[in-house]
């Protein structure tokens, strides 16, 4: 299964709306994962089953979708969220990745 | 609290092997399924393979196919990634990250990362 993420990578201003989106090659139901990751650290979970909040995650992070469409929506970007973010389809192995989104400073 | 703590950074030549632990604590080590993920340098997140909470089970992506082995040593609580034949493509950092107790389970703990880097 190929995931595609959109847009490759944005630039935002603290307080923005962000919306990032992952299409799967085929329908994955809701086996969708998110993750943050910041440079030379270790990718971290913020939502699984494609709309659940992880633990410990900030209430401004949301998912969304089922099938083939999914979003993740950041609805005021704090400066600790400028990071690259990737979904990951836990439906069928091999667990792949998607190319990620990087989002930075305006 | 769950820590996964990796194996030191190594430099290999090409046609070596290169074997990765992840010492796991905090949690009970034979109940969680566990990845290994690898991103070259500058590059995305690929997922490698799973190993079951039992030990006797693995999947891998099929470009690893016969270069990858996943086991674990519940003596040590550590598990372990073989990459064997290397060739400079698999210069990357190797992460461990441990699942739930289902398969198709989230990543939610990772290790800190294993840079190995492969070079003449």
């Amino acid at each position: 299964i190929q995931l595609t993420q959109s847009p490759s990578s944005l630039s935002a201003s603290v307080g923005d709306r962000v919306t990032i989106t992952c299409r799967a090659s085929q329908g994955i139901s809701s086996y969708l994962a998110w993750y943050q990751q910041k440079p030379g650290k270790a990718p971290n979970l913020l939502i699984y089953a494609a709309s659940t909040l992880q633990s410990g995650v900030p209430s401004r992070f949301s998912g969304s979708g089922s099938g083939t469409d999914f979003t993740l929506t950041i609805s005021s970007l704090q400066p600790e969220d400028f990071a690259t973010y990737y979904c990951q389809q836990l439906n069928s192995y091999p667990f792949t990745f998607g190319p990620g989104t990087k989002v930075d400073i305006k | 609290q769950v820590q996964l703590v990796q194996s030191g950074a190594e430099v290999k030549k090409p046609g070596a092997s290169v074997k990765v632990s992840c010492k796991a604590s905090g949690y009970t080590f034979t109940s969680y399924y566990m990845h290994w993920v690898r991103q070259a340098p500058g590059q995305g997140l690929e997922w490698m393979g799973i190993l079951n909470p039992s030990g006797d089970n693995t999947n891998y992506t099929q470009k690893f196919q016969g270069r990858l082995t996943m086991t674990r040593d519940t003596s040590t609580s550590t598990f372990y990634m073989e990459l064997t034949s290397l060739r400079s493509e698999d210069t990357a950092v190797y992460f461990c990250a441990r699942g739930r107790t289902y398969s198709s389970s989230p990543l939610g703990y990772w290790g800190q990362g294993t840079l190995v880097t492969v070079s003449s």
